[in-house]
């Protein structure tokens, strides 16, 4: 049983699209993130969600929509794709706000053309 | 703000030792973290710490100065599947919690 996973795994559609990434844990953790890893690597937090509650919010479009129904699932809708967004979404999770030890998805490779 | 700095690209051979260097500020230290990430892979944790000194975990290692904002890890009897990407990520509280990550140091190992 995969801890957290997240689907799809590859994800190819043009500009101006919509998508939806999802996220599930199965750890009975109470915080969920969603991290965007771009070409050089660089992994850059977007949002946090605790207990279904927004934590963190960082400089994300407003095209970025994130969406908790319960504290084992984290959604991301991604609205009017544009070329920046390709990247591969990681989503985590970790026991609470305070643990640091994040377990991470397998990612999600979006590719805007 | 926030600032991490590793090295890019690192070579070492196999049985070596290599140490990998991470340099940060933060508004809000409240923890240094190292991460592994194999190529096309999630990243996995390693290690913690948020007091002065080194934490010793197996052929891995990793020390922490607060006062110098200076940590390294530290990987002996290398493997060739020691060859990843090491991610040094700092939690700052300056407003909540959060996981900052650096850029990565890509290790390559050779035989």
């Amino acid at each position: 049983d995969t801890a957290v996973s997240q689907t799809p795994k590859y994800l190819v559609t043009q500009m101006g699209n919509d998508k939806s990434i999802k996220c599930e844990q199965n750890l009975g953790h109470d915080t969920m993130y969603w991290y965007k890893q771009d070409s050089k690597k660089f992994l850059k937090i977007m949002f946090s969600y605790n207990n279904k509650e927004l934590i963190i919010n960082e400089t994300v479009p407003n095209r970025f929509s994130p969406k908790s129904p319960d504290k084992a699932h984290l959604n991301l809708h991604i609205n009017s794709l544009e070329l920046g967004d390709s990247a591969v979404y990681f989503c985590a999770s970790s026991q609470d706000v305070n643990t640091g030890e994040l377990f991470f998805g397998e990612g999600s490779r979006l590719t805007v053309l | 703000g926030q600032n991490i700095d590793q090295p890019t690209e690192m070579t070492a051979t196999e049985g070596a030792i290599v140490q990998i260097n991470c340099t940060y500020q933060t508004s809000g230290f409240n923890g240094l973290f190292w991460y592994q990430q194999h190529a096309g892979e999630a990243p996995t944790f390693l290690s913690y710490n948020v007091l002065d000194g080194l934490e010793e975990k197996g052929r891995f290692s990793s020390f922490l100065s607060r006062s110098k904002g200076y940590s390294y890890l530290l990987l002996k009897e290398l493997q060739m599947k020691d060859s990843a990407s090491y991610l040094c990520a700092v939690r700052d509280r300056f407003i909540t919690d959060k996981l900052i990550f650096g850029t990565g140091t890509r290790l390559q190992v050779f035989p």
